[in-house]
């Protein structure tokens, strides 16, 4: 039972370079996110897909994509980093809704992203 | 929009002390109400949650009650262990409206032994 999987764990990139964080669940969850943690503001939502084919934005999505490819996957994609996009992007899923009750969100172990 | 405030870090204790990390939230309609823990080096896994009012949230020790009168989820634990440090997010999500879990800043917290 994997649970949440992210793709890469460490990234270095250079200003300008783009690439895209993979996430998959196996747990068939309706909703999945993508958050950044940062020192001192916690984790803020960047991306989140409450069903397949349909994304939503969060708090910051500035300078980002998503993509829902399939009910297990949701990729998030920087098209040209930025030194401010320094951050660890943590994936997550849950089943949610509102005709279904609460379970818990999943969290993947996170990617730790440094853009030089 | 919905928020979360919890109280500022670090918070150092002794092992066996008591421990309380303060967490009020705005929402517009009726939440759950949820604590995570991160460990170092991982992503966040659930520690308690509580779905409606007056509800009590418990797990490995920890507590948190569901005020919706003073619209507080605030996380206690009797005695802390040196294994409990970690970093703790409030958090809110109101699944009738919308599907997006709302964190708070987090709180670390440092056991001594």
């Amino acid at each position: 039972n994997a649970g949440v999987t992210q793709t890469p764990k460490f990234q270095v990139l250079k200003t300008g370079q783009s690439m895209t964080l993979q996430c998959a669940q196996d747990m068939n969850h309706n909703s999945m996110y993508w958050y950044r943690q940062d020192p001192g503001m916690g984790l803020r939502l960047i991306y989140y897909s409450a069903s397949e084919g349909t994304t939503d934005k969060g708090e910051v999505p500035n300078g980002y994509n998503v993509s829902r490819l399939n009910k297990r996957e949701f990729s998030l994609r920087l098209e040209s980093a930025a030194p401010s996009q320094t951050s660890v992007y943590f994936c997550a899923s849950w089943e949610g809704g509102g005709l279904v009750g609460y379970t818990e969100a999943f969290f993947g172990q996170g990617t730790r992203l440094t853009v030089v | 929009g919905d928020s979360v405030t919890q109280m500022e870090g670090p918070v150092t204790l002794s092992e066996e002390a008591f421990l309380t990390i303060n967490c009020t939230y705005t929402a517009t309609g009726y939440p759950s109400l949820f604590w995570y823990v991160q460990y170092p080096g991982e992503g966040l896994q659930l520690l308690l949650k509580a779905t409606k009012a007056d509800d009590k949230g418990s797990n490995k020790g920890f507590e948190a009650t569901y005020r919706k009168e003073t619209t507080s989820f605030h996380l206690e634990k009797g005695s802390v262990q040196v294994s409990d440090s970690a970093v703790y997010f409030c958090a809110l999500s109101d699944q009738g409206r919308d599907d997006k879990i709302i964190f708070g800043k987090g709180t670390r917290l440092h056991i001594l032994p």
